[in-house]
């Protein structure tokens, strides 16, 4: 089992609309959990941590934890051309980060 | 103000050509990373160095060897490259304490684009 594993995409969503993007983990002692976004041909950045359950609000981006599922999500709201990019979901353990195999939006205009 | 710096960004080797991948940071971060990159398979954790004097295997470690040169510079070595290695590579680093070097917030370099032939 891969440690960590996102919904399979690629994830068409309309301008406006929000996208909902899911990542499982399998590691029960993990504390950190992160979203990066990467565009085509570039490097991954950072758009989103998370260490508490609950909900964690940025802009535009809710980062969602439950621990006890072992499950953490993205939503992106008002959906916008320029959010269209591979979102990577990334758990830490130990020094390191896992990184599931990533989700592509695609945001139509 | 630099961050993280990779070189080469594109190289060319033929099957079992060796090459080094360089990689140094100006942010006093303990942490640093090699990650390689394919597609539909994420990033996946090559060699890491917890802080300067130490490296780790990550979860595909084979054919590369790794030195921390000292706290800004860690480098990849591909002693014998295989088409198999045939990827995009990062180099990332993280934290100014252990603490923050914990936390997993990775600053990456712009990655280097290898094709072994």
């Amino acid at each position: 089992q891969k440690e960590v594993e996102q919904n399979s995409g690629p994830l068409s969503v309309p301008e406006g609309a929000i996208a909902s993007l899911n990542c499982t983990y399998s590691d029960r002692g993990s504390q950190s959990f992160f979203w990066y976004r990467q565009y085509s041909g570039k490097s991954p950045e950072l758009i989103m941590f998370i260490y508490s359950n609950g909900d964690k609000e940025d802009g535009r981006f809710t980062a969602q934890l439950n621990k006890a599922s072992q499950y953490v999500s993205l939503l992106i709201r008002d959906s916008q051309p320029s959010d269209s990019a591979t979102y990577l979901c990334a758990v830490n353990n130990d020094y390191k980060l896992s990184f599931g195999a990533g989700t592509t939006v695609t945001v139509r205009a | 103000n630099a961050g993280v710096t990779q070189t080469p960004k594109f190289q060319v080797l033929k099957t079992g050509q060796s090459m080094t991948l360089q990689c140094a940071q100006d942010m006093n971060h303990n942490s640093m990373y090699w990650y390689r990159q394919d597609p539909g398979m994420g990033l996946r954790l090559i060699y890491y160095s917890a802080s300067e004097g130490t490296t780790d295997k990550g979860e595909v470690p084979n054919g590369y060897n790794v030195s921390r040169l000292n706290k800004r510079e860690f480098s990849l070595r591909l002693e014998s490259a295989a088409p198999s290695q045939t990827s995009v590579y990062f180099c990332a680093s993280s934290g100014t304490s252990w603490a923050s070097s914990n936390t997993g917030e990775l600053f990456f370099g712009e990655g280097s684009r290898l094709t072994v032939l």
